[in-house]
């Protein structure tokens, strides 16, 4: 199963917002609404942002939002925040009953 | 609150074998899989299977056959992760996440990370 390809690195401006984008195939992420999104501080342990594909777990900002069209999701982050700088993967479920990562987006904020 | 903690950092030599431990606590450890996920030195996250922690029937992604083995002490709420034939590349950190949703994958929480360091 191939890595989900996000883009290496995406920067924004406080205030502004960013979007990044997580391509697969019609065999994970345009097969089912079960992409989510994890957010990872250097050296600490991922957190989970967006789960099936639009969905915030309880205390997490509403200005994560995830969203998907065919083959391809994306999160966007609104207002972006100094804090939001980390980097992010996207996850999607298989046909093949696994799951997988994309590569990782690291956000700056200038 | 619900809480995973893993074991400590290892360093080993090339051929020997490690196991990383990953305590549940603040909820029914067989109502939810557990998964294990890597991470490479500066590399991104690389999914590695997971255990029904109610059967114990594990589940391996490819490139994790063979000398990667999971398994549960249900009575002390733990998975374990065992690695045999440590190889230089098997430096990483490794988590342990649970499975929150009951379809599809939603990982949450993450353990803090074990990191296995394979060096002569």
């Amino acid at each position: 199963q191939s890595a989900l390809t996000q883009p290496a690195s995406v920067s924004g401006s406080p205030g502004q917002s960013i979007t990044i984008s997580c391509t697969g195939t019609s065999s994970d992420v345009g097969g089912y609404n079960y992409v989510s999104w994890y957010q990872q501080h250097p050296g600490k342990a991922p957190k989970l942002v967006i789960y099936d594909v639009s969905s915030r777990p309880s205390g997490v900002s509403n200005r994560f939002s995830g969203s998907k069209s065919g083959n391809t999701a994306s999160l966007t982050i609104s207002g972006l925040q100094a804090e939001d700088e980390a980097d992010y993967y996207c996850n999607s479920y298989t046909s093949s009953y696994t799951q997988v990562f994309g590569g990782g987006t690291k956000l700056t904020v200038l | 609150q619900v809480q995973l903690v893993q074991s400590g950092s290892e360093l080993k030599k090339p051929g020997a074998s490690v196991k990383v431990s990953c305590k549940a606590s603040g909820y029914s450890f067989t109502s939810n899989p557990m998964n294990w996920v890597r991470q490479a030195p500066g590399q991104g996250l690389e999914w590695m299977g997971w255990i029904n922690t109610n059967t114990g029937n594990p589940t391996y992604a490819q490139g994790f056959t063979g000398r990667f083995v999971f398994s549960l002490d249900t009575s002390v709420s733990t998975a374990y992760l065992q690695i045999s034939s440590l190889k230089s590349e098997d430096t990483a950190v490794y988590y342990c996440a649970r499975e929150h949703c009951s379809a599809g994958t939603c990982l949450a929480p993450w353990g803090q990370g074990t990191l296995v360091t394979v060096s002569s």
